[in-house]
């Protein structure tokens, strides 16, 4: 168990709605990261936040936001879904900021999002 | 372009045989990580390798960092069923946006009875 939650676990819906993913970091653990996996692409890289405040930007959609809460939870906003967006969405944590010596992640178990 | 290539892509064998995986790029690392994904699951991490030409072994398995550290390399010995997953490579990559880990796409490994 890595400390960190996620959820749904599954989520079904159609093009053109909106849904939000939420990840619970682990405890102790600042930064959240989020991550798509589809089977052509592998793991890609959409955001960092450290404490609150964007960290890092990756090939993150428009249609795509996320953000850090105070408690330091996160969620992830997806809208106008297309087809293409279905994937396995994961938020991973670490302890600190990040940078050229990164700290070790910690992944959830991912949501899956299928739209039809 | 994947800034971090893994080969091979897939990689069937049976119990007891030895392999070895390959994580190539272009750039240079300060340190990478190894990470394996089982199905259901989210990546986990196995090692971080920090200096060029570093080894470190995790019982039946030895990484290897190159000396330009800009490839590594996974060797598995005896290879068991449990060692079934998707193996992941990361390093972290700056841009005028921060840092982020980019993994590459993995190799996926399946060990057969």
């Amino acid at each position: 168990d890595s400390g960190v939650t996620q959820t749904p676990k599954h989520l079904i819906t159609a093009t053109g709605q909106r849904v939000t993913l939420r990840c619970s970091p682990r405890s102790g653990d600042l930064s959240v990261y989020w991550y798509q996996q589809s089977l052509d692409q592998g793991l890609q890289f959409l955001i960092q936040y450290y404490n609150g405040e964007e960290r890092a930007k990756g090939n993150i959609l428009e249609r795509f936001s996320a953000q850090q809460f105070p408690d330091l939870h996160s969620e992830l906003n997806l809208s106008s879904l297309e087809l293409g967006d279905s994937a396995l969405y994961f938020c991973a944590s670490s302890v600190d900021r990040g940078g050229i010596y990164n700290s070790p992640l910690h992944f959830g178990n991912g949501t899956r999002l299928t739209v039809t | 372009t994947q800034l971090l290539e893994q080969s091979p892509q897939f990689l069937s064998i049976q119990e007891g045989e030895n392999l070895t995986v390959y994580c190539n790029s272009s750039s240079v690392f300060s340190s990478l990580q190894w990470y394996r994904q089982e199905p259901g699951e989210g990546p986990v991490l196995l090692v971080t390798v920090v200096t060029g030409g570093e080894v470190k072994k995790l019982k039946r398995l030895t990484f290897q960092f190159g000396d330009a550290r800009k490839d590594s390399s996974l060797h598995i010995t005896a290879a068991q069923p449990g060692d079934t997953g998707l193996y992941l490579c990361a390093g972290a990559r700056g841009s005028n946006s921060g840092y982020a880990l980019n993994f590459g796409k993995g190799t996926s490994l399946l060990v057969t009875p």
